[in-house]
């Protein structure tokens, strides 16, 4: 059964930083893996999708990595700013279900 | 490029009320998931549906239904409310992952369900 892990849970950063949030998987037979943003009480703006056969994605100052050996992603930010605070959420779909297994999320604050 | 729509936005039941959802794709979008986030257990898959079958589904009890018509749209009920049932409910819609499809999911807004 898949798991997703997302550590930290929140985090605090000072406007205009560099800032990288973490990503774990346990069965690494995954066909993508997707960011997910979440504001509050809104739905899911997708960010960055992977597919297995890649190694990284880049839109903007967003910058998502995969190592599916290891089971990890990351994401990475640049030049935080105020209106990237909200939830970020990974996703990973394994090979043969439409389903996506997300993490809890890491809350992110981006102090002005 | 009209995004993932779901009806209704809010809504406020009763225990024991039945409730129903519904849900647009996006056009050319033949995969609807749905699933329930709240506070305590996060984000999960309640099911799937592609072509009017339903081929995904989650550990969630028979109260929870849903079904797709042949223009690609979807509804889930739930029947016997409980207050355990108020969450946010998200539709997401793909091409679904075959080859030459990415398989990305895109989300609506949710329904905001509180059973009192």
């Amino acid at each position: 059964k898949q798991e997703v892990t997302q550590i930290p849970a929140a985090l605090s950063v000072p406007e205009g930083e560099n800032l990288v949030l973490n990503c774990s998987f346990t069965d690494s037979a995954i066909y993508n893996l997707q960011w997910f943003r979440q504001d509050p009480g809104k739905g899911l703006t997708s960010l960055l999708l992977i597919q297995s056969s890649q190694r990284e994605q880049t839109s903007g100052r967003l910058n998502a990595s995969l190592d599916k050996s290891s089971g990890r992603s990351t994401l990475y930010i640049a030049a935080s700013q105020p209106g990237d605070s909200a939830t970020y959420l990974c996703a990973v779909k394994d090979f043969g279900n439409e389903k996506l297994t997300f993490g809890t999320g890491t809350r992110l604050t981006i102090i002005p | 490029k009209a995004g993932v729509t779901q009806t209704p936005r809010y809504l406020i039941k009763t225990r024991g009320q039945q409730v129903t959802l519904s849900c647009s794709p996006i056009s050319g979008h033949r995969s609807v998931s749905w699933y329930q986030q709240t506070p305590g257990q996060g984000l999960q898959f309640l099911f799937e549906y592609f072509s009017e079958t339903q081929r995904n589904k989650g550990n969630f009890p028979g109260r929870f239904s849903g079904r797709q018509f042949s223009n690609s749209r979807s509804e889930m009920n739930v029947s016997t409310l409980e207050l355990g049932d108020s969450a946010l409910y998200l539709c997401a819609s793909s091409l679904a992952a075959v080859a030459g499809n990415t398989g990305e999911l895109f989300f609506g807004e949710g329904s905001r369900l509180t059973v009192l």
